[in-house]
């Protein structure tokens, strides 16, 4: 079946620890975005990319960067985790923009 | 950014009640999008809507979309335990979505 795969599901890092995650597709999506959520909130998007085209939000915080070497794969590093950076992590994937799929997440604890 | 509010933020009622969650904007949005989330999970695409007063039906589910496309609904009949979960719309705009802040639905049984 045609999916978003997220690895690890569970992150556990040190507080100033470099941590990356990583996402892949099989839906051969040309849009793939990372948003960060936190509990009980709706998914806050953090940037995407059209193609290789990388577009930031304007409030992401320097601390937080991406990689999409190619199609199928995006990954997020957190140069520098904070405690509040602790949050779910989710990878979506989109051909138009509007429905958007979206991976299992990553759970990333901070200690 | 533009913003879509939804309410309640809470719902809890009783196995084979009725529900109805509301979303709203100030905004018109090219299309809708209504997602269902589960706890340690990512977001469920349910339903698009595109045309003012739309309406879709997904087995108990019916979504209806405004004449002004401004805003949306979502109504479960005969809610189920399984139909517990977040329930998020989100407005498309230029490749992004804005998401409401959600409503998470509590079915006992």
């Amino acid at each position: 079946d045609a999916m978003v795969i997220q690895n690890p599901r569970y992150q556990v890092t040190q507080f100033g620890k470099p941590v990356t995650l990583s996402c892949s597709q099989t839906l051969n999506h040309n849009v793939m975005y990372w948003y960060q959520q936190k509990s009980s909130q709706a998914p806050k998007l953090l940037f995407h990319y059209y193609d290789k085209d990388f577009n930031n939000e304007a409030d992401t915080p320097d601390n937080f960067q991406s990689r999409r070497p190619n199609t199928s794969f995006c990954f997020l590093d957190i140069r520098s985790p904070g405690l509040g950076d602790a949050a779910m992590y989710l990878c979506a994937t989109s051909v138009n923009g509007r429905e958007q799929f979206f991976g299992p997440g990553t759970r990333l604890t901070v200690l | 950014t533009q913003l879509l509010e939804q309410s309640p933020q809470f719902l809890s009622i009783q196995e084979r009640e009725n529900l109805t969650v509301y979303c709203n904007s100030s905004s018109v949005f090219s299309s809708l999008q209504w997602y269902r989330q589960e706890p340690g999970e990512g977001p469920v695409l349910l339903v698009t809507v595109v045309t003012g007063g739309e309406v879709k039906k997904l087995k108990r589910l019916t979504f209806q979309f405004g004449d002004a496309r401004k805003d949306s609904s979502l109504h479960i009949t005969a809610a189920q335990p399984g139909d517990t979960g977040l329930y998020l719309c989100a407005g498309a705009d230029d490749y992004k979505l804005s998401f409401g802040a959600g409503t998470t639905v509590t079915v006992r049984a």
